[in-house]
């Protein structure tokens, strides 16, 4: 494709459910990152993909909060027992050698716990 | 803990004037700084990093350790310069580029 691609566009939850939320990356990136921007937040790092591996994932916010990679391409970052205070506006950015992304980031998946 | 302070969450100037849009960062090593820009209904894009010491679109930005601020500047403000700024800085020390943001700036330029 030509660009990060992200879904759901928007997802609305009830507290309690799990949700789940994929990106894939630019063909060939092999660094992935996830990012959460509450309202009138700034971005909030989550976890880093080289790969498959996750060395750096000191930014989930809670245990609820998991992410997988495969392939080296797909990533899908799952929420259980969503909260209220995971209302945020979910992104996804890839980069093709774990350097700063820069035209890369996804649209996002703005995400909306009721 | 690293951390970015974009002091000011609007900024409106009229066209043809000059812009500053302020970043004041804390980091105990030697960081790596950048703007991002989101315009309207477009994805968030890296607009400068200041080791690149590059100009783009009329924007630089230049990096000032003693008073620990990376401000971006633009000498005439243009109509397509409305947008959200964001500046960000990098532990890159720890093997990845986890970056971290400041709240940003939302530019209105009036005609």
């Amino acid at each position: 494709g030509a660009g990060v691609s992200q879904s759901p566009s928007n997802k609305v939850t009830e507290k309690g459910k799990d949700v789940e939320l994929r990106c894939d990356p630019i063909s060939g990136h092999t660094a992935l990152y996830w990012y959460r921007q509450r309202l009138g937040q700034g971005l909030e790092f989550l976890i880093y993909f080289q790969g498959n591996s996750a060395p750096d994932k000191s930014g989930l916010p809670s245990d609820r909060f998991s992410a997988e990679r495969t392939g080296e391409s797909v990533s899908t970052l799952t929420i259980q027992r969503t909260q209220q205070e995971d209302s945020a506006v979910y992104l996804c950015a890839s980069s093709f050698d774990g350097g700063p992304p820069r035209s890369t980031f996804g649209s996002g998946t703005r995400l909306t716990v009721v | 803990a690293q951390r970015v302070t974009q002091p000011e969450k609007l900024l409106s100037v009229f066209k043809g004037a000059p812009v500053e849009l302020k970043c004041n960062y804390s980091y105990s090593g030697s960081p790596e700084l950048f703007w991002y820009v989101q315009y309207s209904r477009q994805r968030l894009q890296l607009l400068l990093r200041h080791i690149s010491r590059e100009s783009i679109k009329g924007f630089t930005a230049d990096l000032n350790k003693g008073e620990t601020s990376f401000h971006l500047k633009k000498p005439f403000a243009q109509e397509e310069d409305s947008a959200i700024y964001y500046c960000a800085i990098s532990d890159s020390g720890a093997g990845s580029y986890q970056l971290t943001f400041g709240k940003g700036t939302k530019l209105s330029v009036i005609p």
